[in-house]
C-alpha cells in the first residue's frame, strides 16, 4: 500500500508569511499532483509534475518534485487569506492509473 | 477542461435504506471513474474504480456488496449505499480521467443517514 504523508496537518500563519508543506512517500510514483479543496467542494487540480527534480511555479506557489520521485513540496510565498484552505498531494503509482491522496495540510492565513 | 457532474450534492436519508449517488462524464467519454469517501477533517481515500462494461475493483477493506458499483456507459457510473447506517456519513466524491486535462473531479456529495 502505498502512502503519502503530509506536514505539518495544520498550519495558522500571519499574512505575509512563507511557509512549505510537504509530502513524503517511501514509493516512487509516476507523477504527483497538488490540489487545494475548499469545504464541500472536490479538489481543485494546482498542478502536476511527472519529472524527477522537476519545479513549476504558478503564481506565488513553487512545486517541486523530489529527485526520486518519492516525495514533493510546495512553498508559499507572501501568504495571503484567499490561500487558506486544504491542500492535498496526490500521486500517481508507477504499477496502477489511479491516484492516491496524501493526509492533507489544513492551511490557514490570519489577516 | 473535462468536466465531471455528480448528483446530488446532498441527500438526507433513514438508516436501513438505499441511496444511489450518480457521476457523469459531460463532454468527454470515461471508460473509468474513480469513487472516494471523505470524512470530515480527513482526506480523500479511494474505495473503487469504476470500468465500463466490466466489475469494479475496489480497494482493500471496502465491502463490494455494501457499496455496489455499476458503470454501464461511457458518461455514467452509479455509486450505492445499500442499508446504510449513521457511520456511512461521509463525502463521497467521484472522478475521472481525461486526457492531457489529468484527473477531474466531481463537487461530491454529502450522505447523512439518520
Amino acid at each position: 500500500t502505498q502512502l503519502l504523508e503530509q506536514s505539518p496537518q495544520f498550519l495558522s500563519i500571519q499574512e505575509g508569511e512563507n511557509l512549505t508543506v510537504y509530502c513524503n512517500s517511501s514509493s516512487v510514483f509516476s507523477s504527483l499532483q497538488w490540489y487545494r479543496q475548499e469545504p464541500g467542494e472536490g479538489p481543485v487540480l494546482l498542478v502536476t509534475v511527472v519529472t524527477g527534480g522537476e519545479v513549476k511555479k504558478l503564481k506565488r506557489l513553487t512545486f517541486q518534485f523530489g529527485d526520486a520521485r518519492k516525495d514533493s513540496s510546495l512553498h508559499i510565498t507572501a501568504a495571503q487569506p484567499g490561500d487558506t484552505g486544504l491542500y492535498l498531494c496526490a500521486g500517481e503509482p508507477s504499477s496502477a492509473s489511479k491516484i492516491i491522496f496524501g493526509s492533507g495540510t489544513r492551511l490557514s492565513i490570519r489577516p | 477542461g473535462a468536466v465531471v457532474s455528480q448528483h446530488p450534492s446532498w441527500v438526507i436519508c433513514k438508516s436501513g435504506t438505499s441511496v444511489k449517488i450518480e457521476c457523469r462524464s459531460l463532454d468527454f467519454q470515461a471508460t473509468t471513474m474513480f469513487w472516494y469517501r471523505q470524512f470530515p477533517k480527513q482526506s480523500l481515500m479511494l474505495m473503487a474504480t469504476s470500468n465500463e462494461g466490466s466489475k469494479a475493483t475496489y480497494e482493500q477493506g471496502v465491502e463490494k456488496d455494501k457499496f455496489l458499483i455499476n458503470h454501464a456507459s461511457l458518461t455514467l457510473s452509479t455509486l450505492t449505499v445499500t442499508s446504510a447506517h449513521p457511520e456511512d456519513s461521509s463525502f463521497y466524491i467521484c472522478s475521472s480521467i481525461r486526457g492531457s486535462d489529468g484527473y477531474t473531479f466531481g463537487s461530491g456529495t454529502r450522505l447523512t443517514v439518520v
